[in-house]
């Protein structure tokens, strides 16, 4: 059973095109992430959610939401994408602080 | 804020060389580190944490870390690299209180192995 799961696992689009990564666990944690990681292996945090509270990051663009529908799924909505938004983005969930995350296997996104 | 610095971009050994990739933390408070492992195409799987207790923990793979508070360091070691090693290695912190949540990932140090 996967602990993590992201659909799709690869995605190809084109520039100003809408798309949605899904994002669900089956560990029950609290917590859920989206991490961005660039060519170079750069990883940034993106959001979080906490029990109902979605922390965003500020220097995300708001072309980037997030959903959660449950603390089990938390999906990435991806408005208008632009050439700089490939990358490999990363789904974790985490129960508390502290505990290390549990990551899924990435979506590689490539807009064309 | 917290920030994480690894000071090795890429390391290269051979075989059965010792292995020590650095690690600095920037936050005030008390935190809780982390060293993950993303083998080439895979997603990142956790090597070891410290919480508390005994700065040294042991990981997976015969890999360590010796948490210095007062360096703020975490830095890995493993005496003895296998060419199974090669990957990129991301030091990680999650600061505590507040809302200082979210685990923030250094660049990474990529460490090829040569057989």
């Amino acid at each position: 059973d996967t602990a993590v799961s992201q659909t799709p696992k690869y995605l190809v689009t084109q520039m100003g095109n809408d798309k949605s990564i899904k994002c669900e666990q089956n560990l029950g944690h609290d917590t859920m992430y989206w991490y961005k990681q660039d060519s170079k292996k750069f990883l940034k945090i993106m959001f979080s959610y906490n029990n109902k509270e979605l922390i965003i990051n500020e220097t995300v663009p708001n072309r980037f939401s997030p959903k959660s529908p449950d603390k089990a799924h938390l999906n990435l909505h991806i408005n208008s994408l632009e050439l700089g938004d490939s990358a490999v983005y990363f789904c974790a969930s985490s129960q508390g602080v502290g505990t290390g995350a549990f990551f899924g296997q990435g979506t590689r996104l490539t807009v064309v | 804020a917290q920030s994480v610095s690894q000071h090795n971009h890429h390391v290269i050994l051979s075989e059965a060389a010792s292995l020590e990739l650095g690690c600095n933390y920037s936050y005030g408070g008390t935190v809780n580190l982390f060293w993950y492992v993303q083998y080439p195409g895979q997603h990142l799987q956790l090597l070891l944490k410290y919480f508390s207790g005994d700065p040294l923990v042991k990981g997976i793979k015969g890999f360590e870390a010796e948490f210095i508070k007062s360096k703020f360091s975490f830095n890995l070691r493993k005496p003895s690299v296998q060419w199974s090693d090669t990957a990129e290695y991301f030091c990680a912190v999650m600061g505590l209180g507040g809302s200082q949540g979210n685990l923030i990932f250094g660049k990474g140090t990529k460490l090829s192995v040569k057989p």
